[in-house]
């Protein structure tokens, strides 16, 4: 079975400062898709960036990027320029190839951005 | 912009009553998907539906039913409500080309069972 993995329940980090949040997953598959979603106050679910598995180049988003080491099923996301607008809950999910787009997500990271 | 809307932001129920939550997009897309989001459990698929009619259990469809008789309507069902039901339910939509789309989410409904 899949499983995604998030270690830091909570972090925090100041305005225009760079944060890293972490996250792990278990597969057997060769062909999976790996996304970040971020969830604000208001509770609407936002696509942060996603990236394939078969390609080895991290995917970025502008000041979003990711930190993609498939051997290790790491898979970890950096914000850089950190924003009041980035406190928000984030959520690391995984999806395999030959899925419907149904996502198993982990259990999430509270960021507080403090100014 | 692709919108799915969830008929009721907060929802207060007893135990024991059937409960209905709706959901509803309005682009055409194949795939809808039941998550129920508790704290620190992260997202949860409750169920997923590909196609009208079509339904596929997903990881927690204990006490749980759904219905897609129209492509963009997509509810879920609690037959009896239970107390371990409270949760936020949140209802999401793809177009159905695969594993690397995005899913596109409403805003929430938060059960209160009493």
């Amino acid at each position: 079975a899949q499983t995604v993995t998030q270690s830091q329940p909570e972090m925090s980090v100041q305005e225009a400062e760079t944060v890293t949040l972490s996250c792990t997953y278990d597969t057997s598959e060769n062909n999976y898709y790996l996304f970040w979603y971020k969830q604000p106050p208001s509770r609407q679910m936002i696509l942060v960036i996603r990236q394939e598995a078969y390609k080895q180049q991290n995917a970025t988003e502008n000041r979003f990027s990711v930190n993609f080491q498939k051997a290790a099923k790491s898979f970890s996301l950096k914000i850089s320029d950190s924003q009041l607008g980035d406190t928000a809950m984030y959520f690391c999910a995984f999806t395999h190839g030959g899925s419907q787009g149904n996502l198993i997500f982990g259990k999430g990271t509270k960021l507080s951005v403090k100014p | 912009d692709v919108k799915v809307t969830q008929s009721s932001r907060y929802l207060v129920k007893r135990t024991g009553e059937k409960v209905f939550l709706e959901c509803v997009q309005d682009m055409d897309h194949e795939n809808m998907f039941w998550y129920r989001q508790d704290p620190g459990l992260g997202l949860r698929l409750i169920y997923f539906s590909y196609d009208v009619k079509m339904k596929e259990k997903g990881d927690i469809p204990e006490g749980y039913s759904v219905s897609r008789e129209k492509k963009e309507r997509f509810s879920l069902i609690l037959e009896s409500a239970s107390t371990n039901q409270t949760s936020m339910y949140l209802c999401a939509s793809s177009p159905g080309q695969g594993g690397y789309e995005k899913l596109f989410f409403g805003s929430g409904t938060q059960l209160s069972v009493l």
